[in-house]
């Protein structure tokens, strides 16, 4: 079974403050993690994902299987990063994702 | 590119009546295509999967005659909520596959509410 965790529901820092969301996983194979990102009534939208190892808005995300983690950070967050951010795993062949039950982050001015 | 509608974008409508809501993959071509359903402040819940030229693959737990998955062509998939009930009130939300780089990209949503 795979199962993805993200501990903090909520949240808060201060603009330009380091920002870091947590995300766990378990799967017993090798998966495939994403972080997605939902802005107020938007769509859900792709942010990265591991395998492109790139940084997108200034988010990184690095895979940690010792720890079975994919926790993203940012150094310094913008009021415009405000957004659920959900982060998800790929396990098998067949494109289905597991989602965790997302973090909603506020960047206060 | 890759962009995924969904038509309509909200639709209300009386208990035991049927929706149909669309989901079209505008400059890709999908086979594979995802139904998700999100409650208020929650986390996505996949429904089905849906294959084109194939029958769609439910997740446990959801009706499969209730909630029916037509994936006729690789840009257009339709789910039908049949005779819906209140409790059917929900935010429903389609992916699609690319094949390129085989990422799920989500459409707008639609937001039913049965009355």
């Amino acid at each position: 079974a795979q199962r993805v965790t993200q501990p903090e529901k909520l949240l808060s820092v201060f603009k330009g403050a380091p920002v870091e969301l947590k995300c766990n996983y378990s799967y017993s194979g090798s998966p495939e993690l994403f972080w997605y990102v939902q802005y107020s009534r938007q769509r859900l939208q792709l942010l990265l994902r591991h395998i492109s190892r790139e940084s997108i808005k200034g988010f990184t995300a690095d895979l940690n299987k010792g720890e079975t983690s994919f926790h993203l950070k940012k150094p310094f967050a913008q009021e415009e990063d405000s957004a659920m951010y959900y982060c998800a795993l790929r396990g098998g062949s067949n494109y289905k994702l597991t989602f965790g039950k997302g973090t909603l982050l506020t960047v206060n001015p | 590119g890759a962009v995924v509608s969904q038509h309509p974008s909200r639709v209300i409508c009386k208990s035991g009546t049927s929706v149909k809501i669309e989901c079209r993959s505008l400059d890709f071509q999908a086979t594979t295509m995802f139904w998700y359903r999100q409650f208020p402040k929650q986390s996505l819940m996949l429904m089905a999967t849906s294959n084109e030229g194939s029958k769609a693959t439910y997740e446990q737990g959801v009706e499969k005659d209730k909630f029916l998955i037509n994936h006729a062509s690789l840009t257009l998939s339709t789910l039908t909520v049949t005779s819906a009930h209140p409790e059917d009130s929900s935010f429903y939300i389609c992916s699609a596959v690319t094949s390129g780089d085989e990422t799920q990209y989500f459409g707008p949503g639609t937001r039913l509410l049965v009355l």
